[in-house]
C-alpha cells in the first residue's frame, strides 16, 4: 500500500536559520505533492504544491523540492521565525485527480528566538 | 477565502449513542471529505464525496456513514459511537478539478466514553 513518511521526531531550530523537512514516499508515482501546515486546534492549511515534472517550487520564504528519482520531498523554511512553529503535513494524490489526499503523519517544527 | 465550517468544536458521547458530525462549505466545492487525525497516524480519509448523494468509501469506513443532501454540506454519522472512534475529525473540501488544495474545517474533537 501506499506509504507516506516524514520524521516524526520534532525539529528544533534557533530563530533565523533555515529548517528542512524531509518527506519520503513508496508504492507510488504520484503526479503532485503538497505540503500542509497544521497549528494546534486547527485545520490544515495549505501552502505549496509541486508537480511531478517541476524540482523546485518556491513562495516567499518557502521552497519545495521533489525528486521522484528518490521518492522525496523537501521542504525549506529559510529565515526561519518563531511563528513558523507549527506542524508540516505533506500529502499526495493517489486518486488520479480526485484529491483523495493521503497523509503523512506530520513533522513539529519549534523556533526558538 | 473558502470557509469550512464544522458544526462542533467539541463532543462527547456515549458508547452507543448515533453521533452526527456536520460540515458546511461555502465555496460551491464539488468535493467533500471526511478524515479522522489520531497522534502518530496522520490523516486518514473515512469518506469522500465528489457529487450531490454521491459518496465513497476511503480508507477507514467501518462505523461510519456520510450524506450528501446538498452541495454544501456534508454529514458523518457514526451508527453506534464505539470509544475507538474517539479522535479529532476533519472535515475538507476542494473543487472538482485536479490538483486543487483541499480546504479544511478547524475541526471537531470527539470523545466517546
Amino acid at each position: 500500500s501506499q506509504k507516506i513518511e516524514q520524521n516524526s521526531e520534532a525539529l528544533n531550530i534557533q530563530e533565523g536559520k533555515t529548517a528542512t523537512l524531509t518527506c519520503n514516499y513508496t508504492n507510488y508515482s504520484p503526479a503532485y505533492l503538497q505540503w500542509y501546515r497544521q497549528d494546534p486546534g486547527r485545520g490544515p492549511v495549505f501552502l505549496l504544491l509541486i508537480r511531478e515534472n517541476e524540482k523546485e517550487k518556491r513562495k516567499e520564504r518557502l521552497k519545495v523540492t521533489f525528486d521522484t528519482t528518490l521518492k522525496q520531498s523537501l521542504f525549506h523554511i529559510t529565515a526561519s521565525q518563531p511563528a513558523d512553529s507549527a506542524t508540516y503535513l505533506c500529502a499526495l494524490d493517489p486518486s488520479g485527480g480526485y484529491n483523495k489526499l493521503i497523509f503523512g503523519a506530520g513533522t513539529r517544527l519549534a523556533v526558538h528566538p | 477565502d473558502v470557509k469550512v465550517t464544522q458544526s462542533s468544536r467539541y463532543l462527547v458521547k456515549r458508547t452507543g449513542e448515533k453521533v452526527f458530525l456536520e460540515c458546511v462549505q461555502d465555496m460551491d466545492h464539488e468535493n467533500m471529505f471526511w478524515y479522522r487525525q489520531d497522534p502518530g497516524l496522520g490523516l486518514r480519509l473515512i469518506y469522500f464525496s465528489y457529487d450531490v448523494k454521491m459518496k465513497e468509501k476511503g480508507d477507514i469506513p467501518e462505523g461510519y456513514s456520510v450524506s450528501r443532501e446538498k452541495k454544501e454540506r456534508f454529514s458523518l454519522i457514526l451508527e453506534s459511537a464505539s470509544t475507538n472512534q474517539t479522535s479529532m475529525y476533519l472535515c475538507a473540501s476542494s473543487p472538482g478539478t485536479g490538483y486543487s488544495p483541499l480546504h479544511f474545517g478547524n475541526g471537531t474533537r470527539l470523545t466517546v466514553t
